[in-house]
């Protein structure tokens, strides 16, 4: 039971490149999140899924798109990146309802846009 | 929709001395209130949680309490250990069905001074 696996941990772009970040998780959660973290600002919401084949806006969607491919599996890409999207990125999965309220988050992406 | 304001941003305390992290919240509807911990570099994990319906809860050297009609919750930290040294960050969650809306603080960085 691995929990919510993230992928890349770093990640190194130019200004307009695109890249994936992947996560997964194996605890049959409904509710998956993309969050990114930077100094000052706490975790602030990208998007969700509340439940498999539903996405959401959060708090600062500009920029990003996501996939929900299935249950596991929320996929959070930059089309074009720009250095305002330099942050960490966390994953986070929960069960509100059912199993689980609690957020249970990846070990993060350091993503630097240069 | 919903804002959490977390206080102080930084604190120091000497090692064995307690340690207190306020937020307050603003929308009366949230009924879950979960505090974080993020150590450098790590992904942030729940250290204590506490339900609306709960004015108090204790867990070892830790413990929240909540005060639903000022609308406001607090983490104790006692006996503070070098250990206890991170990024602490409260959550207000309203969880509706098998729906979840969170809100997090900006943070607290404590540092414990041995």
């Amino acid at each position: 039971n691995a929990g919510v696996t993230q992928t890349p941990k770093f990640q190194v772009l130019k200004t307009g490149q695109s890249m994936t970040l992947q996560c997964a998780q194996d605890m049959n959660h409904n509710s998956m999140y993309w969050y990114r973290q930077d100094p000052g600002m706490g975790l602030r919401l990208i998007y969700y899924s509340a439940s498999e084949g539903t996405t959401d806006k959060g708090e600062v969607p500009n920029g990003y798109n996501v996939s929900r491919l299935n249950k596991r599996e929320f996929s959070l890409r930059l089309e074009s990146a720009a250095p305002s999207q330099t942050s960490v990125y966390f994953c986070a999965s929960s069960d509100p309802g059912r199993s689980s309220e609690k957020l249970f988050f990846g070990s993060g992406t350091q993503l630097s846009v240069l | 929709g919903e804002n959490v304001e977390q206080h102080p941003s930084t604190l120091s305390v000497q090692e064995g001395d307690s340690a207190v992290i306020k937020c307050t919240y603003s929308d009366s509807a949230s009924n879950y209130f979960p505090w974080y911990k993020q150590e450098l570099g790590k992904r942030p994990q729940l250290i204590i949680d506490i339900r609306s319906n709960v004015g108090e809860k204790k867990d070892q050297r830790i413990a929240v309490t909540l005060n639903k009609t000022a609308k406001h919750f607090s983490l104790h930290i006692t006996e503070t250990q070098p250990e206890d040294s991170a990024v602490y960050f409260c959550a207000a969650i309203l969880i509706s069905g098998g729906y979840q809306k969170v809100t997090f603080g900006i943070g607290t960085k404590l540092q414990v001074i041995p």
